[in-house]
């Protein structure tokens, strides 16, 4: 595809659960990027990945966050013991290099509800 | 902390109108301001400011950057109900590539 794609588009899952969160970014795309919006909220900086490998995993909230990243291509978002706070639209970006935010190409977001 | 501050969090005007959206931010290592459109869930990107005084413009949409006061203004000129959306500021981070939010200004542009 010519975009970002990200899947699931939408989320229910139970308090406690764990969920997986995929994204797939722009073929040749070095760098992938994870953001979380909740409601009234600005986006919010979760975790980068240049190649396979996360310098920078800072904003991950907790410790029930984690993330991969697989030949340099595809990347997981998983959220352990899901709870209610953890709901939000999780969006994923990729840009061709590291840096320079104007080339961060945004995905549709994945919007995860905790019951 | 750095912070990314718009205002004002919520706008209602007409068509026509003309509309100026604020972002000021307090971020250390400061390397460029840029603003985004989001209509759906994907931000698109609009504006990336690096130097203080430029004015970028594309079509009725401009922006300028004032890195003196730690400000940016985007400006819409003849509102269209298209331009409805939520419209993001974020700062770029020079050593780790880090772009920081804004809360957003949510722009509804009635007929």
């Amino acid at each position: 595809g010519a975009g970002v794609s990200q899947s699931p588009s939408n989320k229910v899952t139970e308090k406690g659960k764990d969920v997986e969160l995929r994204c797939d970014p722009i073929s040749g795309h070095t760098a992938l990027y994870w953001y979380r919006q909740s409601l009234g909220q600005g986006l919010e900086f979760l975790i980068y990945f240049q190649g396979n490998s996360a310098p920078d995993k800072s904003g991950l909230p907790s410790d029930r966050f984690s993330a991969e990243r697989t030949g340099g291509s595809v990347s997981t978002l998983t959220i352990q013991r899901t709870q209610q706070e953890d709901s939000a639209v999780y969006l994923c970006a990729s840009s061709l290099w590291r840096g320079g935010g104007e080339t961060q190409y945004f995905g549709p977001g994945t919007r995860l509800l905790v019951l | 902390e750095d912070k990314v501050v718009q205002s004002p969090l919520s706008l209602v005007v007409h068509e026509g109108d003309t509309v100026t959206l604020n972002c000021s931010y307090e971020v250390t290592n400061f390397r460029s301001l840029l603003w985004y459109k989001q209509e759906k869930k994907a931000p698109t990107f609009l504006f990336m400011l690096t130097s203080s005084g430029i004015e970028k413009k594309s079509g009725r949409l401009s922006s300028i950057l004032d890195k003196k006061e730690l400000f940016s203004i985007l400006n819409i000129t003849a509102t269209q109900t298209g331009d409805s959306a939520i419209y993001l500021c974020a700062v770029e981070e020079f050593d780790t590539d880090k772009l920081i939010f804004g809360t957003g200004t949510r722009l509804q542009v009635f007929p």
